[in-house]
């Protein structure tokens, strides 16, 4: 069955360092993947979308790499701040029809 | 401004009834979707629509139906047979196949 799995529930990182969060899937074969922010209440706020032939994409901080051999994306927040605390969630889009389906998310905390 | 406008906001219901929520956007977005959240759990797909008059059955669609007689307003009915509905209901929309999702703010269902 198609599962999509990002590595924790929530993820503790100290303020100025790297936070990476993964998102695996299985029996998908995605045309784009997409992460995107959720604050508590709040309907998710779109960040990053990376095309299946495309490595790596980047905006300001934010950094997104795809790998489709590994079936694994990896979302990296470099300099990260107290405001960077959220959930973070992927979504893949399948290639045949405008389907989009997320992970569970990850809830990153930044420590100041 | 633009964007996805979801009413009510906040919903309390009886067992037994059915209730409609309202999901409207003003971005002329052709695909449309409807997402359940629950406490700490990702978004869970209901039902999608891709152009005007059709839409398809998304992983839960069990108890919910909707209806796209309008490009700019998709909304749920959830009906008395969806046995657990209590939850945060999200719309989104998007406007390309290569496109982000816009969320609404959603509105968060109580069955008492």
């Amino acid at each position: 069955s198609q599962k999509i799995e990002q590595n924790s529930e929530a993820l503790n990182i100290q303020e100025g360092k790297t936070a990476t969060l993964t998102c695996n899937y299985t029996n998908y074969s995605p045309a784009y993947l997409q992460w995107y922010r959720q604050d508590p209440g709040r309907g998710p706020v779109f960040l990053l979308l990376i095309r299946e032939n495309e490595k790596e994409k980047r905006k300001e901080r934010l950094k997104v790499t795809f790998d489709t051999t590994l079936k694994q994306s990896l979302f990296h927040i470099t300099a990260s701040q107290p405001a960077d605390s959220a959930t973070y969630l992927c979504a893949l889009d399948e290639m045949d029809d405008d389907k989009i389906i997320f992970g569970k998310g990850t809830r990153l905390h930044i420590l100041p | 401004d633009g964007g996805i406008t979801q009413s009510p906001k906040y919903l309390f219901r009886k067992e037994g009834q059915n209730v409609t929520l309202s999901c409207e956007q003003n971005l002329n977005h052709d695909a449309m979707y409807w997402y359940r959240q629950d406490p700490g759990q990702g978004l869970r797909l209901i039902y999608y629509s891709q152009i005007v008059n059709d839409f398809q059955k998304g992983d839960i669609a069990e108890g919910y139906s909707v209806s796209r007689e309008k490009k700019e307003s998709f909304p749920l009915t959830v009906t008395s047979a969806q046995k657990n509905p209590t939850a945060f209901y999200l719309c989104a929309s998007r406007g390309s196949r290569s496109g982000e999702l816009f969320f609404g703010e959603g509105s968060r269902l109580t069955v008492l």
